[in-house]
């Protein structure tokens, strides 16, 4: 099976601006989460999308959306970008089901706000 | 609300020596388990789970943890270190049930020849 993946992998940008970044999950897995990473906070869970719906949601603010399509591909949107969002961002994907744990990360996207 | 502390930030170790990555959490209601790698330039890898059974639990490639409940505890231990696990560790915790992982700060461990 193939693993997860995202795109894109690396975009430069501009305070002030918006981004979207997209990630695909592993064939059968129908939840998707979305992980920050940066050197000072370290890993933190943005949100988790189940069937087209947010099912849990992090200490974010607003700026940071998602969606989940039907095919459970889902996109990541941060709108009024600031330098303090650069970071890379982890995609998980999972069965979803609450015996099920475990969790398969994408390689990242690594955003850099300039 | 879940934590996870990693006790130490960085681990220095040479090859074939053994090494314990310690790991402790805080939850109130029963949780599951879980040691992530990260290699430089990549996203995680998981390296082990605990979800039930077993307190012990292992790796393919030679790692193994320990779930002591008691202790509140999930140590990553491997017995003969190689140059190829040099790389960041992450524990992290979900309640059962939950997608949402919770992290702690990593460690990094270094192999020195």
């Amino acid at each position: 099976k193939a693993g997860v993946t995202q795109t894109p992998r690396y975009l430069i940008k501009t305070r002030g601006q918006q981004v979207t970044l997209s990630c695909s999950p592993i064939s059968g897995h129908r939840s998707v989460s979305w992980y920050q990473q940066t050197p000072g906070q370290g890993l933190q869970f943005l949100f988790e999308y189940f069937s087209e719906t947010q099912r849990n949601k992090g200490n974010f603010p607003g700026r940071f959306s998602g969606r989940q399509f039907s095919n459970s591909r889902s996109e990541m949107n941060v709108s009024t970008l600031e330098l303090g969002d650069s970071a890379l961002y982890l995609c998980a994907s999972s069965l979803g089901r609450p015996d099920i744990g475990e969790q398969y990360f994408g390689p990242g996207t690594r955003l850099t706000v300039t | 609300a879940q934590s996870v502390t990693q006790l130490d930030s960085q681990v220095p170790v040479f090859e074939e020596a053994p090494v314990e990555l310690r790991c402790n959490y805080s939850s109130s209601v029963s949780v599951y388990l879980f040691w992530y790698v990260q290699y430089p330039n990549q996203g995680l890898q998981l390296l082990l789970k605990y979800l039930s059974g077993s307190t012990l639990v292992e790796s393919i490639n030679g790692f193994e943890a320990e779930f002591n409940k008691s202790q509140t505890s999930f140590h990553l231990r491997k017995p003969s270190v190689h140059i190829s696990d040099t790389a960041e560790y992450f524990c992290a915790v979900s309640a059962k049930g939950a997608q949402k992982l919770v992290f702690g700060q990593g460690t990094r461990l270094t192999i020195n020849p």
